[in-house]
């Protein structure tokens, strides 16, 4: 079973496309994040959701869009991709306030070419 | 500016040789500090949080300590299990977001 997936693992595309990364939890939380792991390997948040509602939004290009359905799901729509969008994009959950305890998922590879 | 610095990148021990890992920060107004493992093609795995210099905290061959400006993740005779990236990160008194460290790549030889 399991808690926190994301679809699709892997992404290839070119630069100008328009992509979509789903994700799912299963635990029940009422928080979701969207984290961004770069080249350089830090990890960095980008948007967070509770109960549907945005609550953090980083500074962030207007060209990602996260879309909260419900709950259990947050998406993240990706328009016009650049080169420097290539990254490993993680999504999370937790309880809201437990933050640090969120349980990720397998991350999507993201490249731009 | 939040910030953690993780030493060393990367770490080679042999099974049984036991470490540290080492995280320098500088936040304002330390919420908490908190360690991951994240292991290659998964996200990041919760491990600790420590909230105060003095802090220890355990789990199995793994120890993490806390002071004003650093924290320690000790290994005690490290399994080749136990290889992985280990992720340190912050977050301020302020607010809820987590700044991450590069990570320390442990490899554990049999």
């Amino acid at each position: 079973d399991t808690a926190v997936s994301q679809t699709p693992k892997y992404l290839v595309t070119q630069m100008g496309n328009d992509k979509s990364i789903k994700c799912e939890q299963n635990l029940g939380h009422d928080t979701m994040y969207w984290y961004k792991q770069d080249s350089k390997k830090f990890l960095k948040i980008m948007f967070s959701y509770n109960n549907k509602e945005l609550i953090i939004n980083e500074t962030v290009p207007n060209r990602f869009s996260p879309k909260s359905p419900d709950k259990a799901h947050l998406n993240l729509h990706i328009n016009s991709l650049e080169l420097g969008d290539s990254a490993v994009y993680f999504c999370a959950s937790s309880q809201l306030g437990q933050y640090a305890e969120a349980f990720f998922g397998q991350g999507t590879r993201l490249t731009v070419v | 500016e939040d910030q953690v610095t993780q030493s060393p990148e990367a770490l080679r021990l042999q099974e049984g040789e036991s470490s540290s890992l080492n995280c320098s920060y500088t936040v304002s107004g330390l919420r908490g500090l908190f360690w991951y493992r994240q292991d290659p093609g998964k996200g990041p795995e919760f491990l600790f949080t420590l909230y105060s210099a003095g802090e220890e905290k355990e789990k199995e061959r793994l120890k993490a300590t806390l002071t004003k400006k650093e924290s320690f993740l000790h290994i005690t005779a490290p399994k080749p299990e136990d290889s992985a990236t280990y992720l340190c990160a912050v977050s301020p008194g302020s607010n809820y977001k987590l700044t991450f460290g590069k990570g320390t790549l442990l490899t554990v030889n049999p």
